[in-house]
């Protein structure tokens, strides 16, 4: 049990289409950075948000967006779906005391 | 941006032996992480190493931070089959989000 969930664990969607994928964790996890894993790469940061507010981004398009609640959920949300953007995501959550990310289980997202 | 390179990108070997996975980095990072992925799955937090000289050890698997060459390895001591998965080293992108810089991974298989 790491104190990071992520659901759910395996989405298909059809190209053109929107997804949301949501992660929750522990209290004191107050920065939750999302990352994507295509096959056989290393993940590639997305963006990262600390007490509601997103405070950096990677390489990714506008349409991947997110969002964090006060209840330290987040949620990962691609429109327009292509079929590149298949692969596993994977949120990270971090306690500011900590130097620790700890990464949920990750959703696989398969864009035919 | 920071790089992080490792090799080898695959390393095949035999039970009992001895090795070591290589973790180069392009620019300082404030410290230096290494995770095992199994396939299919997450990211498992193996070490967080935070200054130059730093050496942690789990198991059969002891890492180490060499700063000024901005280097670490992962050296893996008389291997067993349990320790096939795919090893990646991450630093710090710098910043207000201390995003994670991943390597490629280098995936290990030992064989009996």
């Amino acid at each position: 049990e790491t104190g990071v969930t992520q659901s759910p664990t395996h989405l298909i969607k059809t190209r053109g289409q929107q997804v949301t994928l949501r992660c929750s964790s522990q209290s004191g996890h107050n920065t939750v950075s999302w990352y994507q894993q295509a096959l056989g790469q290393g993940p590639q940061f997305i963006f990262q948000y600390y007490r509601e507010e997103e405070n950096g981004r990677g390489n990714f398009p506008p349409r991947f967006s997110g969002l964090q609640f006060p209840n330290y959920s987040s949620e990962l949300n691609v429109n327009a779906l292509e079929l590149d953007d298949s692969a596993l995501y994977l949120c990270a959550a971090r306690d500011g005391e900590l130097y620790g990310y700890t990464f949920g289980s990750g959703t696989r997202l398969t864009v035919v | 941006e920071l790089k992080v390179e490792q090799n080898p990108l695959f390393l095949s070997m035999q039970e009992g032996k001895n090795y070591t996975i290589y973790c180069n980095y392009s620019t300082t990072s404030d410290r230096l992480y290494w995770y095992r992925q199994d396939p299919g799955k997450s990211l498992e937090s193996l070490f967080v190493l935070l200054s130059n000289g730093a050496v942690k050890q789990e198991g059969r698997l002891m890492a180490s931070l060499d700063t000024k060459a901005r280097l670490s390895t992962l050296h893996i001591t008389a291997a067993v089959h349990d320790l096939s998965a795919t090893y990646f080293c991450a630093g710090v992108g710098g910043g207000a989000t201390n995003k994670l810089i991943f390597g490629t991974g280098t995936l290990l298989a030992v064989q009996p």
